[in-house]
Parts: C-alpha cells; sequence; structure tokens
C-alpha cells in the first residue's frame, strides 16, 4: 500500500511567522514531490515541485526534500492570513499521483 | 493556455439513481487525466487515472466507473448510487506527464 502521511492539523502561527509543514511516503520509488494549496470549499492548486534531495525556494515558499529518509517539508516564511488554507503532500511515481490527507493551517492576525 | 472544465458543480441525488460527470480538457493532446474523490474533511482518494482514449486503470471502487471516449474527455459514472458516494469529485490533468496536476473546479455530490 502506497501511504503519503501528514499531521492533519490545525496548525496554528502569528502573522509573519514560518509555518512548518511536514509529510513522509511510503514509496522509494517516488519520483516527483509536489505540495497543493486547497482554500475551503476550492480544488487543490499545485504551489511547488521538487524533484531530488536539498531545498527548492520560490518566493516565500522553500520545499525541501530527503528521499533516502522519505520526507518531504514545506516552510512557509513571513506567513500572510491568506495561507490560511490545508496544505496537501503529493507524491508520484509513474502516473500514479497520490496525496496525503493534509495539514490545515491557520495564520492569525 | 491549457483548461479544465467540470461539469455538474453541484448534485443531490437519491441512493440507487445514476451518476454521470463529465470533464474535459482544452488547450493541450494526449493528457494524462485523473479522477479523485475527497470526502469531507479528508484527503484526496484516487478513484481512476487514464492514459490515452480507452485506457482506464481502476483504484479503489466497485459501484463506480469511468471512461475516455475522446482523447480530453474524461467521465465518471455509476449505476446506482451509495450514501458513502458523498463527496468532492475532482477530475485533473496532468501538466508534464511528471505529474504536476491541474485541477478543475470539482463536483460536490450528496447521495441522500
Amino acid at each position: 500500500q502506497k501511504e503519503v502521511e501528514q499531521n492533519s492539523g490545525p496548525l496554528s502561527v502569528p502573522e509573519g511567522a514560518i509555518a512548518s509543514l511536514n509529510c513522509t511516503y511510503s514509496d522509494r520509488g517516488s519520483q516527483s514531490f509536489f505540495w497543493y494549496r486547497q482554500y475551503s470549499g476550492k480544488s487543490p492548486e499545485l504551489i511547488m515541485s521538487i524533484y531530488s534531495n536539498g531545498d527548492k525556494e520560490d518566493g516565500r515558499f522553500t520545499a525541501q526534500l530527503n528521499k533516502a529518509s522519505q520526507y518531504v517539508s514545506l516552510l512557509i516564511r513571513d506567513s500572510q492570513p491568506s495561507d490560511s488554507a490545508t496544505y496537501l503532500c503529493a507524491v508520484h511515481n509513474n502516473n500514479d499521483m497520490r496525496f496525503g490527507a493534509g495539514t490545515r493551517l491557520t495564520v492569525k492576525p | 493556455s491549457q483548461t479544465i472544465h467540470q461539469w455538474p458543480a453541484t448534485l443531490v441525488q437519491p441512493v440507487g439513481s445514476p451518476l454521470s460527470l463529465e470533464c474535459t480538457v482544452e488547450g493541450t493532446s494526449n493528457p494524462n487525466l485523473y479522477w479523485y474523490r475527497q470526502a469531507a474533511g479528508r484527503g484526496l482518494q484516487l478513484l481512476f487515472y487514464s492514459v490515452g482514449i480507452g485506457q482506464i486503470s481502476s483504484e479503489v471502487p466497485q459501484n463506480l466507473s469511468a471512461s475516455r471516449p475522446q482523447d480530453r474527455q474524461f467521465i465518471l459514472s455509476s449505476k446506482k448510487l451509495l450514501l458513502s458516494d458523498s463527496g468532492f469529485y475532482l477530475c485533473a490533468w496532468d501538466g508534464g506527464g511528471i505529474g504536476e496536476l491541474f485541477f478543475g473546479e470539482g463536483s460536490r455530490l450528496t447521495v441522500l
């Protein structure tokens, strides 16, 4: 069974703080890793992708991947109330795309 | 640019009734297409994916089926809905074949 695990939260951080979201996966053959943001009642939208070990930065977002530990994370710097959403970790292997249950993030003004 | 559309957006159906959800993609050819279901407060469950016309891979459901009659059309169906089929159904296409999914607006199904 291919699984993607996330802490369900809720994770609450004050405005301007760093939010740290974590994800582990079971399929060692996984090749691509993604973070999606989902606002309540809406469909998910892709915010970050990472394919190799290390860090990838895009604006206030940094994705981190450690394939040996089967671990991927997302850091959100200078968190804003508009970042309040559920963040879904997704893992891809050969047309098979699996999602975690998501972590609900609340950024308090 | 590429776009993906789903319909209907919302539907309420009685138990035992049939279902048909449709998804179309514009601006690309031979996309990998996916159907997911999200129960209330839960993650995304992969239902079906398709790499081409008539090619469907099924993950979980017993009473749901999918078809891909045209390159950019993906249909989710059921002959008899169950209460447990309620949820938010999402169609997605893979932008580059590497897992970067772009989702439609979703179809919210309530089975009573």
